[in-house]
């Protein structure tokens, strides 16, 4: 069965900092990746997205993403992180036709000011 | 205003009680979900729909049922709701490359 696996559930950083979220998935075929933010008390809202091309991918607010098929990876990164970054993470994957994403168990950032 | 709206954004009922969520959208999309968040569980599939005629489960459709009464609204069901389906719910809707676009959320507690 397909499955997305977020490797940190809850991070804790110090303003300026740098952020990675790791994000592995099982699936052999062509896939779209997703990343989406959901800040407290808000529903969730795209970061950035994979199709095709350019494997590192630009995001709002500063976020990108590396695609790396070999590894089945779709990280997350950002150079330095703001306290209003604080919010829930969750990596998604759809594949194919289905018309379906399956989601990571989210990554909990906290921010320290 | 919103492209996706849930009603109601919070619930509490008893156990036993049948409850339907609500959900519209503008997006002018085929495609429709539901979810429920548990905290440490990320989004799990419960229903979804391609089109008015197509309704299919997702990994947890045990204990609830969908209505998809036109390509805009998307209705889940607890027929007899129970604690443990105290949750956050979530509708969605997605283009055809299947970036989604989620509503606020309704807030569900089964006492």
């Amino acid at each position: 069965a397909q499955s997305v696996s977020q490797h940190n559930h809850h991070v804790i950083l110090s303003e300026a900092a740098s952020l990675e979220l790791g994000c592995n998935y099982s699936y052999g075929g062509t896939v779209n990746l997703f990343w989406y933010v959901q800040y407290p008390g808000q529903h969730l809202q795209l970061l950035l997205k994979y199709f095709s091309g350019d494997p590192l991918v630009k995001g709002i607010k500063g976020f990108e993403a590396e695609f790396i098929k070999s590894k089945f990876s779709f990280n997350l990164r950002k150079p330095s992180v703001q306290w209003s970054d604080t919010a829930e993470y969750f990596c998604a994957v759809g594949s194919g036709n289905t018309g379906k994403l399956i989601f990571g168990q989210g990554t909990t950032l906290q921010v320290k000011p | 205003d919103a492209d996706v709206t849930q009603t109601p954004r919070n619930r509490i009922t008893k156990t036993g009680k049948r409850i339907m969520l609500e959900c519209s959208q503008t997006k002018g999309h085929d495609r429709m979900y539901w979810y429920r968040q548990d905290p440490g569980l990320g989004l799990r599939l419960i229903y979804y729909s391609f089109d008015v005629k197509d309704i299919n489960k997702g990994e947890i459709s045990d204990g609830y049922s969908v209505s998809r009464q036109a390509q805009a609204k998307f209705s889940l069901s607890l027929e007899s709701a129970i604690p443990n389906q105290t949750a956050l719910y979530f509708c969605a809707t997605s283009d055809p490359v299947n970036e989604q676009f989620f509503g606020p959320g309704t807030r569900l507690t089964v006492l």
